[in-house]
């Protein structure tokens, strides 16, 4: 059962525009959500998260927001840039047994383009 | 500091071989994680270690065994390797294992491993 999906395996943009991924979510006990960005050959970094509580983040060019009624968040890149072309997955507290321990569960990723 | 980090980078087996993916942190974190990345299917965790003297299963823990041998170092082995077992594995640590409420628990990920098994 995947609690947290990414629904766009791609997203190709221009250089300048903005860049919207999304993450739907089944788990409404979510307290916490990440993204990560990955590079090829490299293993994930943590890019931005957002709490439960909170329904926007910002974070330089970054900004995440969620929208917990329809269990949905979304991260904005303005304005997006080449170097910003990567995997971005999506995740969030693996709660499977009863507790987390820091577990995380990943949505399926989607590969941004930004064309020069 | 290092981060985390993953040998061999790359490794092939034939069916039935076995071999250990070792995975070393010099964070002091308390605890790691192993995932495996297959296309389409984000990263699935296979196992994870809250803390130096415990090991349980994530998601796909079938076919694979684990070793958290001290806080440092958390190994994951394939006893006999199958071609379903192709795929990039991570490993990644983290500070805490859960913690209060409405705290995130950033992991740190390792560089991978690609193994392929023919």
């Amino acid at each position: 059962d995947q609690q947290v999906k990414q629904n766009s395996p791609s997203l190709s943009v221009q250089e300048g525009r903005i860049s919207i991924l999304n993450c739907d979510y089944t788990n409404s006990m979510f307290d916490y959500f990440l993204w990560y960005k990955k590079y090829p050959a490299e293993g994930p970094t943590f890019l931005i998260s957002i709490s439960s509580i909170k329904d926007k983040n910002e974070d330089g060019r970054f900004t995440v927001f969620l929208n917990k009624s329809a269990k949905h968040l979304s991260l904005h890149i303005v304005p997006s840039q080449p170097g910003d072309s990567a995997v971005y997955f999506c995740a969030g507290p693996n709660n499977a047994g009863g507790t987390s321990y820091g577990k995380l569960t990943f949505g399926q990723g989607t590969i941004l383009t930004v064309h020069p | 500091n290092a981060g985390v980090t993953q040998t061999p980078k790359f490794q092939v087996l034939k069916t039935g071989q076995s071999m250990t993916l070792q995975c070393a942190q010099d964070m002091n974190h308390n605890s790691m994680y192993w995932y495996r990345q297959d296309p389409g299917m984000g990263l699935r965790l296979i196992y994870y270690s809250a803390s130096e003297g415990t090991t349980d299963k994530g998601e796909v823990p079938n076919g694979y065994n684990v070793s958290r041998l001290n806080k440092r170092e958390f190994s994951l082995r394939l006893e006999s390797a199958a071609p379903s077992q192709t795929s990039v594995y991570f490993c990644a640590s983290s500070l805490l294992a859960g913690g209060p409420s409405r705290t995130y628990n950033e992991q740190f990920f390792g560089p991978g491993t690609r193994l392929t098994v023919l």
